[in-house]
């Protein structure tokens, strides 16, 4: 059975550092991972989608890699700003377009 | 826009009463699934449904009943609610093929007296 798992479950920088989220999973067997951010007592916003066959993916500020045969994938968030503060997920797809997320980083970015 | 919706967005009911949180998209996406997401445990899938007329159970399906008569809705019943089923729902939708990114939905939070 596919474990996710997201270290730290919390996180506090100060505005303009970079954040460096983790996530993990346990059968490589994959098709995609996604990337996600949840405010407080919203929905879900997609923020990145890696494909298997892909090691990063980019978008603004943003970077995702993945090292499928390690089961491991990092957020990257550069120069945080405190509209960052949000509780960040992964997930893993795989057969049946099942996500299974990770418990959640929460990150919180102080002016 | 795309987009999935879902309704009611807040509900509080009573044990035992019937009721239904609908789901729509505008994306013409095969793929939709229901999750629950409660503290310590995350977020977890309920059902999903491949294309119409075509649904399967999660991981959690117990007390849940779902229904896909149309490509762009998904409802979720409840027959008979409990106050274990209190918690925030969420619905989602993706393109069938293998990977595609998956949208959800604002979220319905459900209390159950």
């Amino acid at each position: 059975k596919q474990e996710v798992t997201q270290i730290p479950a919390a996180l506090s920088v100060p505005e303009g550092e970079n954040l460096v989220l983790n996530c993990s999973f346990t059968d490589s067997a994959i098709y995609n991972l996604q990337w996600f951010r949840q405010d407080p007592g919203k929905g879900l916003t997609s923020l990145l989608l890696i494909q298997s066959s892909q090691r990063e993916q980019t978008s603004g500020r943003l970077n995702a890699s993945l090292d499928k045969s390690s089961g491991r994938s990092t957020l990257y968030i550069a120069a945080s700003q405190p509209g960052d503060s949000a509780t960040y997920l992964c997930a893993v797809i795989a057969a049946g377009n099942k996500l299974t997320f990770g418990g959640g980083t929460r990150v919180l970015v102080k002016p | 826009e795309a987009q999935v919706t879902q309704n009611p967005r807040y509900l509080i009911t009573v044990t035992g009463k019937k009721l239904t949180v609908t789901c729509s998209q505008n994306m013409n996406h095969e793929y939709m699934s229901w999750y629950r997401q409660d503290p310590g445990l995350g977020l977890r899938q309920i059902y999903y449904s491949m294309n119409v007329e075509v649904t399967d159970k999660g991981d959690v399906p117990e007390g849940y009943k779902v229904s896909r008569k149309e490509k762009r809705n998904f409802p979720l019943i409840l027959e008979s609610p409990s106050p274990n089923q209190t918690s925030l729902y969420f619905c989602a939708s993706s393109h069938r093929v293998r990977g595609e990114t998956q949208y959800f939905g604002p979220g319905t939070r459900l209390l159950v007296l």
